[in-house]
């Protein structure tokens, strides 16, 4: 399975710009995509084939990178961005998510 | 819109079984599949596998092949999950989310596997 690798926590200041990384074992083309959870909530879509922001997703919100190597991007952090966030590929089967970013703000 | 409603919290022993449902409104339910993936608590998401609504046909990720058994209500455009001979381990919350892309999610349900 493609095995998908974020950094566990981020500690960042509303209005600060915040990159959350992603990075897969092997490539995944452009078939990556970002979720957020909000404590107790189901995830949401926020970034679709790495770029393309989902409809009603705020234009803070920018995804980036191909192949391995994948950015999701919010600039400025609002306090409301406070949540964990998952990257998942669905170039290769089985689909899998990354282990999840946790965004708090200071 | 896509909405997905799933049923309420569950309590269950070990060795029981337990039946989670999802009722999708909003589109045409046959033409997209559904996800179900686990949280457990505290954890990430783990995909558990889908279910072709227009043919039934389910296709389970390889840690989830044998008591978890997905199924279909598709006159009432509801998605089922049965999970028999509950284990402590199954303690989790069990979402469903539809294809493509895990565009839309249900609320989760939560089950609780105690003695």
């Amino acid at each position: 399975d493609t095995v998908l690798t974020q950094s566990p926590a981020l500690a960042v200041s509303p209005g600060e710009r915040v990159t959350i990384s992603c990075r897969a074992s092997e490539s995944v083309s452009t078939l990556m995509h970002w979720y957020q959870q909000k404590p107790g909530q189901q995830p949401t879509l926020l970034i679709y084939l790495a770029s393309n922001l989902e409809s009603g997703v705020p234009a803070r919100f920018s995804g980036s990178g191909s192949g391995t190597d994948f950015t999701l991007t919010i600039d400025p952090v609002e306090a409301d961005d406070t949540a964990t966030y998952y990257c998942q590929q669905s170039w290769n089967d089985p689909p899998t998510f990354g282990g999840g970013t946790k965004l708090e703000l200071k | 819109q896509i909405q997905l409603v799933q049923s309420g919290p569950e309590l269950k022993k070990p060795g029981e079984s337990v039946k989670i449902s999802c009722k999708a409104s909003g589109y045409t339910f046959t033409n997209y599949g559904m996800y179900w993936v686990k949280q457990a608590p505290g954890q990430g998401l783990q995909y558990m596998g889908w279910i072709n609504t227009e043919t039934g046909k389910p296709t389970y990720a390889d840690d989830f092949k044998g008591r978890f058994v997905f199924f279909l209500e598709t006159s009432a455009s509801t998605a089922y999950l049965q999970i028999n001979n509950l284990k402590n381990e199954d303690m989790a919350t069990y979402f469903c989310a539809r294809r493509p892309l895990f565009m839309g999610w249900g609320q989760g349900v939560m089950v609780t596997v105690s003695s």
